[in-house]
């Protein structure tokens, strides 16, 4: 089945520095992909998605490009601020029971100070 | 749109003790999906309906664990009788699903942290 693979956090960073979080996937096809993100106390959101391959999805100053050469869609940020500081989560779909369900990644915690 | 709505947002209780989550999905959405969030498993899915019937619950950890959906509007998780190990945080989210879609973003809501004595 369908899976995916997050590096392990956390993740500390300066404000300003260059973010680079991996996630690999392993699939059948070519699925959509996403990134979700998790602020202190609250639910997921979705961070950005990109619905085939090579194309880049980008919000908020993250970006991530489906690469389906390495089986990869790393989410990547210039210059992080403290706001920043959050779960980050990879997913992909799976189709089960005749319809799709998301799997998530373990998850990677990012901690920017000032 | 007010998103979906978990209660209660905190919920203390004993060992031994029935607990009831709620969730309102986002009006309009036809699935519903009942997550818990651990440090040490991270999210797991419980279970998820589409159409108010469950689709998937292998991932309930056990009978004690009941989740129902009478309408579109709303849905439980029970736990009965609940143990310190349940102690987690409980999400619930709602998308939009159909046969074949593949764009299923998924909103969740804003969490019930749970806590078993």
């Amino acid at each position: 089945g369908n899976s995916v693979t997050q590096m392990e956090g956390p993740v500390t960073l300066s404000e300003e520095a260059f973010l680079t979080i991996n996630c690999t996937y392993t699939a059948t096809g070519y699925p959509s992909l996403f990134w979700y993100v998790q602020y202190p106390g609250e639910g997921l959101q979705l961070l950005l998605k990109a619905t085939k391959a090579d194309d880049k999805g980008s919000n908020k100053g993250f970006e991530a490009t489906y690469r389906k050469e390495t089986t990869s869609f790393h989410l990547e940020k210039g210059s992080v601020q403290v706001s920043d500081s959050a779960v980050y989560f990879c997913a992909l779909p799976m189709f089960s029971g005749g319809y799709n369900k998301l799997i998530f990644g373990a998850g990677t915690r990012l901690a920017v100070h000032p | 749109d007010a998103g979906v709505i978990q209660s209660p947002r905190h919920e203390v209780t004993e060992m031994g003790q029935e607990v009831t989550l709620r969730c309102k999905p986002i009006s309009g959405h036809n699935s519903l999906f009942w997550y818990r969030q651990t440090m040490m498993r991270g999210l797991e899915l419980l279970i998820y309906f589409n159409n108010n019937v469950p689709i998937d619950d292998s991932g309930m950890p056990e009978d004690r664990f009941s989740a129902k959906m009478p309408n579109a509007s709303f849905s439980t998780l029970k736990i009965q009788p609940s143990e310190p190990r349940d102690s987690a945080v409980y999400f619930c989210a709602s998308s939009y699903v159909s046969s074949g879609t593949v764009n299923n973003e998924q909103f969740f809501g804003p969490g019930t942290r749970l806590t078993v004595l």
